[in-house]
């Protein structure tokens, strides 16, 4: 079966500052690869996902992340982080069997 | 509006006793999943069923039950063989390999 780590638990950035969180896959074939966020106590939101094509893809919130097959990463990227953007973030893989399975998440704190 | 509807938002269960976790979805998806989550774990697959009357375990299926009588419910039983089921649970549904739709989520606590 797949499998997804996130090697981060826990990143503190600035506001204003980059962001990048890492997220490694395990899979035979192409996956499908999804990235979401999930606010406290709520369910989770897709922000982006990748099924084939332009290995960049762009999602919700002025995110980006880049599906790189070599690395077997799919790494998510923002530019300039807004204290909002503070919350929990899953990678996820699917197979295309409905089987999806994610990350343990990676916590994000925004310092002001 | 089409979503995922997950009731109640908090359960409490008392020693040796089922309780069911309320999941209905109406966007015609065919596949629906429960997850569970714990901090610091990030979700692990319950159960997840493909089509009406099919249901697969996942990766923590033991001290749990479930049933997929119509495509739009797929209710979770916690039952008292589930020992450690203090968590939050989480309800999703997909279509084919698209990406999964999830509701709000019930935080079951034992008291």
């Amino acid at each position: 079966a797949q499998s997804v780590t996130q090697p981060d638990i826990h990143i503190t950035v600035s506001e204003g500052a980059s962001l990048e969180l890492r997220c490694n896959y395990s899979y035979g074939a192409t996956p499908y690869l999804f990235w979401y966020v999930q606010s406290p106590g709520q369910g989770l939101q897709l922000l982006l996902k990748y099924f084939s094509g332009d290995t960049l893809v762009q999602g919700i919130k002025g995110f980006e992340a880049e599906f790189k097959r070599s690395q077997s990463s799919f790494n998510l990227r923002k530019p300039s982080v807004h204290w909002s953007d503070a919350a929990e973030y899953f990678c996820a893989v699917g197979a295309g069997n409905n089987d999806m399975r994610f990350g343990a998440g990676t916590r994000l704190t925004v310092k002001p | 509006d089409g979503g995922i509807t997950q009731s109640p938002k908090y359960l409490f269960r008392k020693e040796g006793q089922n309780v069911t976790l309320s999941c209905e979805q109406n966007l015609n998806h065919d596949a629906m999943y429960w997850y569970r989550q714990d901090p610091g774990q990030g979700l692990r697959l319950i159960y997840y069923s493909q089509i009406v009357n099919d249901f697969q375990k996942g990766d923590i299926a033991e001290g749990y039950s479930v049933s997929r009588e119509k495509k739009e419910s797929f209710p979770l039983t916690v039952t008292s063989a589930q020992k450690n089921p203090t968590a939050f649970y989480l309800c999703a549904s997909n279509l084919g390999v698209s990406e999964a739709f999830f509701g709000q989520g019930t935080r079951l606590t034992v008291v």
